[in-house]
């Protein structure tokens, strides 16, 4: 089982260059997530989705835009990156089962804004 | 909203040495509670986990205990070993499917 897959691993942007970051997994789970890690600072939630067809803020979504694209996929995209915007970007999956449930992680995305 | 606070790391500790890990947490009701591990250049990976007051969440020799009533769960292990360097993080739920977690410490096994 592959689990939580993201693209790319590691990404280079200059201030003002648009991405997306992708992520897919294969555990058939109704909720996934974007999260954001920076130093000291734990992860904090940027989008999540309860299910195919549903996206909403967590914490910090201001600058990014999210795609639920089928059950599958969860795309994170900036649309006009800033250095505030480099960060490690982790992509989780969850089945059902509430608040006892544990979250699958990918093995994240490393992004630098220059 | 939530808040989990853990001890700031790094860490550092010799082989079979005593690991005491203090995570403390505000949240409304009965939230379930967490500890994940990050390796180096990994994903979070689930440590071990409580679901309810005075349970213990127990894994490869690590254990926590949910105390209510000091509204924490700090992370012990009796023996660390090298391979037990890593991320550790504490984190709690009672909003269905969100997590919120705690900073991070960064644990350092030396041999």
């Amino acid at each position: 089982n592959a689990g939580v897959t993201q693209t790319p691993k590691f990404q280079v942007l200059k201030t003002g260059q648009s991405m997306t970051l992708q992520c897919a997994q294969d555990m058939n789970h109704n909720s996934m997530y974007w999260y954001r890690q920076d130093p000291g600072m734990g992860l904090r939630l940027i989008y999540y989705s309860a299910s195919e067809g549903t996206t909403d803020k967590g914490e910090v979504p201001n600058g990014y835009n999210v795609s639920r694209l089928n059950k599958r996929e969860f795309s994170l995209r900036l649309e006009s990156a800033a250095p505030s915007q480099t960060s490690v970007y982790f992509c989780a999956s969850s089945p059902p089962g509430g608040q006892n449930t544990e979250a699958f992680f990918g093995q994240g995305t490393r992004l630098t804004v220059v | 909203g939530n808040s989990v606070t853990q001890m700031e790391g790094p860490v550092t500790l010799s082989e079979e040495a005593f690991l005491t890990i203090n995570c403390t947490y505000t949240a409304t009701g009965y939230p379930s509670l967490f500890w994940y591990v990050q390796y180096p250049g990994e994903g979070l990976q689930l440590l071990l986990k409580a679901t309810k007051a005075d349970d213990k969440g127990s894994n490869k020799g690590f254990e926590a205990t949910y105390r209510k009533e000091t509204t924490s769960f700090h992370l012990e292990k009796g023996s660390v070993q090298v391979s037990d360097s890593a991320v550790y993080f504490c984190a709690c739920n009672n909003a269905g499917n969100m997590l919120t977690f705690g900073g991070g410490t960064r644990l350092m096994v030396k041999p």
